[in-house]
Formats: structure tokens, C-alpha cells, sequence
């Protein structure tokens, strides 16, 4: 089963408006990576985190890795049309080569 | 670059029929993995290749599931004797080993939804 939980679930926002979501683990994780899916395609890497701390940007996109490797939040900027989808995070570590994917957070963002 | 690629991208079984799902991935990636979605969830870990050897199964729901690399590039999952739980989104992903602290960055291709019916 899932081993991270993912909030929230689904965010309505207007364009322009700033977004936060956020990750958290019981356990901890050496790797934090950001995906985001579209309708009918696979998910795409946004970013990837590696070191306990860092803060990482892609754009208007900016994540972080907690200082504990049990937590990341991703946060999106001035929100627009095309960041409708769903963002997931995902883990894994030096030992385990798959990656455990949160259960996802579903983005609208209304004109 | 080309990224992964799977086929078909829409399967519809019934109930009992095998089926064989295709993922091409991106070259020079010897790192292969297979991922289950099922409606609203995210991606569930079943199977992974390192070349040709498949080095953990262990997401494998069944002995009806069943994944070669035989070349160490393309893979096959086969799913024998399809049952309605099977129904789902199928992804392959292919990655370059970054080192220990870094791990494994993975590119998903399109997936493969299977309806069995």
C-alpha cells in the first residue's frame, strides 16, 4: 500500500494564483521526486531532490526536501491554464530502485 | 530525443485472454520499470529490469503476470488469463543509474490502459 500521504487531494484555483501541496512520510526516504500527469499520458518528472534541505526550482515550479526526509511540498507560481493535471509525489531509496508515488493531487485552475 | 514508447496504448480483453504489452525504452536507459494505475491512484511498483536481468518481481500481483527483457532494451509484460482486477493503466519507465545518492530518475512512457471485459 501507499506509504505517503499526499494533500490535498484536489485544489480549485484561479489563474495567477499561487499554488502549495505537500508530502509526508512515516519513514524516510533518501530521493523526493515531483511528477505531474496529464489525462491519457504518463507521468513527467518536474523535480527531482536529493539532499535533506534543498530547495530546488523548475520555473515557476519550486520544491523543497525536508530537513527530516520525511516531508517535500511543491509549490507553482502564478498559476496558469496548462497546470491543470495531477502532481504526485514519489519516493525512493539507496536500497529500493522503485519509486513509491503519493496518491496524487488534482489541480483545476478556473480563468 | 525520442522518449518511451509503449504499445498499444488501448487493449480491451475478455475475461480469460492473454495479453502482451510492449514498452521500447529510451536509448542507452538500462534501467527498466513496470508500474500499475489504477483509476484515481498513483503508479504501484511490479517489476524491474536492470539490462536483461530482472533483478525484483516482487510487485507482481499473480503468477499470471509475467515480464521479459530478453536484449536488455524492449520489454514485454504478458498477463495470461485475464481477469476484470487486471483492468487498469500499465506503465513502463527507463532510467540512467545516477549514482548511490541520487538513485534512479525515471521517464515514463504514454502507458498502456487495459480493459478486460
Amino acid at each position: 500500500g501507499q506509504q505517503l500521504n499526499q494533500s490535498p487531494q484536489s485544489m480549485f484555483i484561479q489563474e495567477g494564483e499561487d499554488v502549495s501541496m505537500n508530502c509526508t512520510s512515516s519513514s524516510i526516504f533518501n530521493t523526493w521526486l515531483w511528477y505531474k500527469q496529464d489525462p491519457g499520458e504518463g507521468p513527467v518528472l518536474l523535480i527531482a531532490l536529493y539532499k535533506a534541505g534543498e530547495l530546488t526550482s523548475n520555473g515557476r515550479l519550486t520544491a523543497q526536501f525536508g530537513i527530516t526526509r520525511k516531508d517535500s511540498f511543491l509549490n507553482i507560481s502564478a498559476s496558469i491554464p496548462s497546470d491543470v493535471g495531477i502532481y504526485f509525489c514519489a519516493v525512493s531509496s539507496g536500497s529500493a530502485r522503485q519509486l513509491t508515488f503519493g496518491s496524487g493531487t488534482q489541480l483545476t485552475v478556473l480563468p | 530525443g525520442a522518449g518511451v514508447s509503449q504499445s498499444p496504448r488501448y487493449k480491451v480483453a475478455k475475461r480469460g485472454q492473454d495479453v502482451a504489452l510492449r514498452c521500447d525504452p529510451i536509448s542507452g536507459h538500462v534501467s527498466l520499470f513496470w508500474y500499475q494505475q489504477a483509476l484515481g491512484q498513483g503508479p504501484e511498483f511490479l517489476t524491474y529490469f536492470q539490462n536483461e536481468a530482472q533483478l525484483d518481481k516482487s510487485g507482481l500481483p499473480s503468477d499470471r503476470f509475467f515480464a521479459e527483457r530478453p536484449e536488455g532494451s524492449v520489454s514485454t509484460l504478458k498477463i495470461q488469463r485475464t481477469q476484470q482486477e487486471d483492468s487498469a493503466v500499465y506503465l513502463c519507465a527507463s532510467s540512467l543509474y545516477l549514482g548511490y545518492d541520487r538513485g534512479y530518475e525515471q521517464y515514463f512512457g504514454p502507458g498502456t490502459r487495459l480493459t478486460v471485459t
